[in-house]
């Protein structure tokens, strides 16, 4: 198993500018999870879904939006890109019966310029 | 929300001493308590965790222990090696969502 992953590893965008994250897991979990890490800070919650076709919001969702079509997959978009997003950027997921117990992808690098 | 409170910012210890790290949580409802450590551009990885009907825990070198009462938790690594150093994040969570400290950077030095 894969496990978590994401992709870009990093990426440069303008303000303005718009992108999508992609994240994929392969361990069948039903929960799944967006954080943003700032600088020399812990990681805030954007937001979750606990299964395909359900989201909700997090501590820190403005500026962002989330779909979860599948179980494996949950993108996060970044819509008119600020410098305030500049961040790294990690996804995560759990099992049904465990869902606090959450396995984390190597993270996406994001630096809006 | 929960708030979570993390101390000290950082620590810097001898190889061989201990090191302990304090959080305090503010939702009584939280029911579980992990620690993470990250190391310099990796991903958090989970090294403990407590569940609220525990008082302690260990796990050979590390240990974590939770007052409810008093809503603090704390980690304890002895023994520790240079490889310990990175930074550490305690987590509390309520049904699933984690809000976590504000990190430690643990230092130890050789």
């Amino acid at each position: 198993n894969a496990g978590v992953t994401q992709t870009p590893k990093f990426r440069i965008l303008k303000i303005g500018q718009s992108m999508t994250l992609q994240c994929t897991q392969d361990m069948n979990h039903n929960y799944m999870y967006w954080y943003r890490q700032d600088p020399g800070m812990g990681l805030k919650l954007i937001y979750y879904s606990v299964g395909a076709g359900i989201t909700d919001k997090g501590e820190v969702p403005n500026g962002y939006n989330v779909s979860r079509s599948t179980t494996e997959d949950f993108p996060l978009r970044l819509e008119l890109a600020a410098p305030s997003q500049t961040s790294v950027y990690f996804c995560a997921s759990s099992y049904l019966t465990s869902r606090e117990t959450q396995y984390f992808g190597p993270g996406t690098r994001l630096l809006v310029l | 929300g929960e708030n979570v409170e993390q101390h000290p910012s950082t620590l810097s210890v001898q190889e061989g001493d201990s090191a302990v790290i304090k959080c305090t949580y503010s939702d009584s409802a939280s029911n579980y308590f992990p620690w993470y450590k990250q190391e310099l551009g990796k991903r958090p990885q989970l090294i403990i965790d407590i569940r609220s009907n525990v008082g302690e825990k260990k796990d050979q070198r590390i240990a974590v222990t939770l007052n409810k009462t008093a809503k603090h938790f704390s980690l304890h690594i002895t023994e520790t090696q240079p490889e310990d150093s990175a930074v550490y994040f305690c987590a509390a969570s309520d049904y699933g969502k984690l809000t976590f400290g504000q990190g430690t950077i643990l230092t130890v030095h050789p």
